[in-house]
């Protein structure tokens, strides 16, 4: 158990619909990451936060947002769902936002876009 | 373009014999190298790390070896136990002009057979 957790494990839903995928990171750590997991992909990194602002942005579509609030839980808001969207995705957060810091990994939440 | 290539897939090794994992980057950027494992259902946990100041870094069973000349890394698990058996993906973190960004590859299917 990586101490960060995820809901809800396992979405399905239809095009055109909207989602969110919430994360609570481990206990004392200040960041938080994003990525998603697609059939035969590595994992792509969406978006950071630290300490409720935005750090990093890598490959996340404009239909995608998120935020992190004042108690460091964080929210990934998925709209106008398209069937590529089905995925894994994945939190994981770390104490710092430095090169060095490792990663703690959530156990994922499985999207099925129908 | 994929900045992080594992170029097998899948491996597939006897119990007690040597596992070895490969992993190449294009991005001379890269100052920092982490192994993760991840078991199906499974967020990935970090298994292991290495600096580019260093060529090798071992941890029990083990062993991560870094050519920077040659942008490879690899790493060896001996001996190999059915519980090893898990996807390996290779990440690599440079700065991002703003934050450090881990990235990583597609993964590395290992199999250990008793």
């Amino acid at each position: 158990d990586s101490g960060v957790t995820q809901t809800p494990k396992h979405l399905i839903t239809a095009t055109g619909q909207r989602v969110t995928l919430r994360c609570s990171p481990r206990s004392g750590d200040l960041s938080v990451y994003w990525y998603q997991q697609s059939l035969d992909q590595g994992l792509q990194f969406l978006i950071q936060y630290y300490n409720g602002e935005e750090r990093a942005k890598g490959n996340i579509l404009e239909r995608f947002s998120a935020q992190q609030f004042p108690d460091l839980h964080s929210e990934l808001n998925l709209s106008s769902l398209e069937l590529g969207d089905s995925a894994l995705y994945f939190c994981a957060s770390s104490v710092g936002t430095g090169g060095y810091n490792e990663q703690f990994f959530g156990p994922g939440t499985r999207l099925t876009v129908l | 373009d994929q900045q992080v290539k594992q170029n097998s897939p899948s491996l597939s090794v006897q119990e007690g014999r040597i596992s070895i994992l490969n992993c190449d980057y294009t991005n001379s950027m890269f100052d920092y190298f982490l192994w993760y494992k991840k078991y199906p259902a499974e967020g990935p946990t970090f298994l292991i790390s290495i600096s580019s100041i260093k060529d090798k870094n071992e941890d029990g069973r083990f062993t991560v070896f870094l050519n920077k000349s040659a942008k490879h890394l690899s790493l060896h698990i001996v001996p190999s136990q059915p519980g090893d058996s898990a996807v390996y993906f290779c990440a690599a973190s440079a700065w991002g002009g703003s934050n450090y960004k881990l990235t990583f590859g597609k993964g590395t299917l290992l199999t250990v057979n008793p």
